[in-house]
């Protein structure tokens, strides 16, 4: 079975606090892909990052960066300098390498960045 | 690129009535995906079209549910004799390839009394 674990419901930050999203998937497939998706109060999911199981790398986008470790399973989010306009729901996904062509989302963590 | 784009962007209906959605993916893109969101959860997936094939469907995908995309280009979903338990987000992404990352539409949101 594949699955996506996002524990922390809500994370509430003062601006300018760096602050990390927690990701841990589940899957038996050797190849799969993993993505960052983010939800502002308008609603509409906005993608943010994908990566290749393959590919181990960090990466590091302006104010976000990513650490993605096969070892423990977890694909987790950080965002510095933390600003409102970061306000919003996230949510880590995963697709399977096989047939399937579903992405299987997280519960999403609410992240409120305070003035 | 024009992004994918939905309508309507809000639907109230009454239980038992039949509604339909439509879908415009970015249109290079011949993946189209519908998903289903209901307050404090993840996107669910729904079925899976390349160009006109519908190749995958989940079995949220009740009988009562069904989903064209004929020209492979622009999709619908209709669902038939709505119930309250329907009332969610319905979220239609599109992508260049299985593998490439999904972009999502603002969704259509109904509502079921």
């Amino acid at each position: 079975a594949q699955k996506v674990t996002q524990a922390q419901t809500e994370i509430s930050v003062v601006e300018k606090e760096d602050v990390t999203l927690d990701c841990v998937y589940e899957t038996r497939d050797t190849t799969y892909y993993l993505f960052w998706y983010k939800q502002p109060p308008s609603g509409e999911l906005v993608f943010l990052i994908r990566r290749n199981s393959f590919d181990e790398q960090n990466e590091i986008s302006g104010r976000y960066s990513w650490n993605f470790q096969k070892s423990t399973s977890s694909f987790n989010f950080t965002i510095t300098a933390s600003q409102v306009v970061d306000s919003a729901v996230y949510f880590c996904a995963l697709k399977g390498g096989g047939a399937t062509n579903k992405l299987i989302f997280g519960t999403g963590t609410l992240l409120a960045v305070q003035p | 690129d024009t992004g994918v784009s939905q309508d309507p962007r809000h639907k109230i209906t009454k239980r038992g009535q039949n509604v339909t959605f439509r879908c415009d993916p970015i249109s290079e893109h011949n993946r189209l995906y519908w998903y289903r969101q209901t307050l404090g959860q993840g996107p669910e997936f729904l079925t899976y079209f390349q160009n006109e094939a519908q190749l995958e469907k989940s079995r949220l995908l009740s009988d009562r549910f069904s989903a064209e995309r004929p020209k492979g280009s622009f999709s619908t979903l209709e669902i038939q004799r709505t119930e309250q338990g329907d009332s969610a987000m319905y979220l239609c992404a599109s992508s260049r390839t299985s593998y490439n990352e999904q972009f999502f539409g603002p969704g259509t949101r109904l509502t079921v009394l």
